[in-house]
């Protein structure tokens, strides 16, 4: 059980362009999602808290406007990369909890996106 | 910000050997995870430890948790290679709607 997938793995994209990453909880109901982003060799940095049915709460240095997330339901959410640069290539990760309040978040597959 | 220290960034060992990540805080956090990832992949949950002085075993690795909710360490008995890969420890300073601090990674290769 606790199972997060996303798609896709890769994708390249040209500067100027939007692309879209999907997550979903197969096998739960996700309340709460969280989107991460993480450069070669260093480590996981939270980009936004998704919430199903409400708007994400973005951390601090991240714009909103060129992230977009949606949470359309308990097992979806989606990372819009809009007007992408070739400094929005990373390694972008999504999480999801299984319970409320759990302490334990299982992390998606991560999406490769490289901006040409 | 909660920042977490994790030490050491790199380290090559030989098989056989024992070896311990550390990761501190001067933040006290409600759970510590820690997680494994592999080149390519998204992190894969080891251990939560919740509890102050809390200690947890998953075969040859022993988690503990600092008595003050504020440190965590990994101890890996009779390292393999299969060992090999990026061990991230992670705090969580509410419940479930809070995203994770992590701490910046230990790069571990066991070679045979």
């Amino acid at each position: 059980g606790a199972v997060v997938s996303q798609h896709p793995s890769r994708v390249i994209c040209k500067s100027g362009t939007s692309v879209k990453i999907e997550c979903r909880s197969l096998d739960f109901q996700a309340t709460t999602m969280f989107w991460y982003r993480q450069f070669p060799k260093k480590s996981l940095m939270l980009m936004a808290t998704s919430n199903e049915g409400s708007k994400a709460t973005y951390e601090q240095g991240v714009e909103k406007d060129k992230f977009l997330i949606n949470h359309a339901s308990l097992t979806l959410s989606t990372l819009t990369v809009t007007s992408a640069h070739p400094e929005d290539s990373s390694f972008y990760i999504c999480s999801a909890t299984q319970v409320r309040d759990s302490y334990e978040q299982y992390f998606g597959p991560g999406t490769r996106l490289t901006v040409t | 910000t909660q920042l977490l220290e994790q030490s050491p960034q790199f380290l090559s060992i030989q098989e056989g050997e024992n070896l311990t990540v550390y990761c501190n805080s001067s933040s006290v956090f409600s759970s510590l995870q820690w997680y494994r990832q592999e080149p390519g992949e998204g992190p894969v949950l080891l251990v939560t430890v919740v509890t102050g002085g809390e200690v947890k075993k998953l075969k040859r690795l022993t988690f503990q948790f600092g008595d003050a909710r504020k440190d965590s360490s990994l101890h890996i008995t009779a390292a393999q290679p299969g060992d090999t890969g990026l061990y991230l420890c992670a705090g969580a300073g509410g419940g479930g709607a809070d995203g994770l601090t992590f701490g910046k990674g230990t790069h571990l290769i066991i070679q045979p």
